[in-house]
């Protein structure tokens, strides 16, 4: 079956530290990955997106994400962090048709401290 | 423009009403999607729909159905509203079979039933 796995319900930083978000997936097929971020009140917004090719995928806002077969995992990270990216971020897992039927993480809220 | 627009942002209802919330993109995709976000942040596939094929999620009561006029818009039609169904409701859409493509969604829809 398929499924996201977020284990870290909240992170805390501070502002200009490095960030690291964990992201581990299950899925029969050749997974299509994404990370979307949610600020407060607002859709979401599309990170990055991994289906194929260099496992290490750039995103917009400075933010990159590794995908690594062997541990089934699609971390997020950013070396140093803004204020502005205070929100709820979510890992997704997708199929070969790319996108269709997403199947979330229950999100990681990232809040940033100046 | 708005790529995937939904109205209302906001709706406040009685139990047992009917109401609508509306979807509309103007990316020329092929699939559109309906998700629910609980208070606990989840986000879960309700329906994805294209001119082919409408695949509804099991779990969905009966009470909410999509209503698609044509490609560009994916209505969702709630019946008899219970208090269990306030959420955040995201429209999105994505092309999915002639290109694989990211999903994109729309701003929410915040409904609360009291």
């Amino acid at each position: 079956a398929q499924s996201v796995t977020q284990p870290d319900i909240h992170i805390t930083v501070s502002e200009g530290a490095s960030l690291e978000l964990r992201c581990n997936y299950s899925y029969g097929a050749t997974p299509y990955l994404f990370w979307y971020v949610q600020s407060p009140g607002q859709g979401l917004q599309l990170l990055l997106k991994y289906f194929s090719g260099d496992t290490l995928v750039q995103g917009i806002k400075g933010f990159e994400a590794e995908f690594k077969r062997s541990q089934s995992s699609f971390n997020l990270r950013k070396p140093s962090v803004h204020w502005s990216d205070a929100a709820e971020y979510f890992c997704a897992v997708g199929g070969q048709t790319g996108a269709n039927n997403l199947f979330f993480g229950t999100g990681t809220r990232l809040t940033v401290i100046p | 423009d708005t790529a995937v627009s939904q109205t209302p942002k906001y709706l406040v209802t009685q139990m047992g009403n009917d109401k609508s919330i509306k979807c509309e993109q103007n990316l020329g995709h092929d699939t559109m999607y309906w998700y629910k976000q609980d208070s606990k942040k989840f986000l879960k596939i309700m329906f994805s729909y294209n001119n082919k094929e409408l695949i509804i999620n099991e779990t969905v009561p009966n009470r909410f159905s999509p209503k698609s006029p044509d490609k560009a818009h994916l209505n969702l039609h709630i019946n008899s509203l219970e208090l269990g169904d306030s959420a955040v409701y995201f429209c999105a859409s994505s092309q999915v079979f002639t290109g694989t493509t990211e999903a994109f969604f729309g701003q929410g829809t915040r409904l609360t039933v009291v």
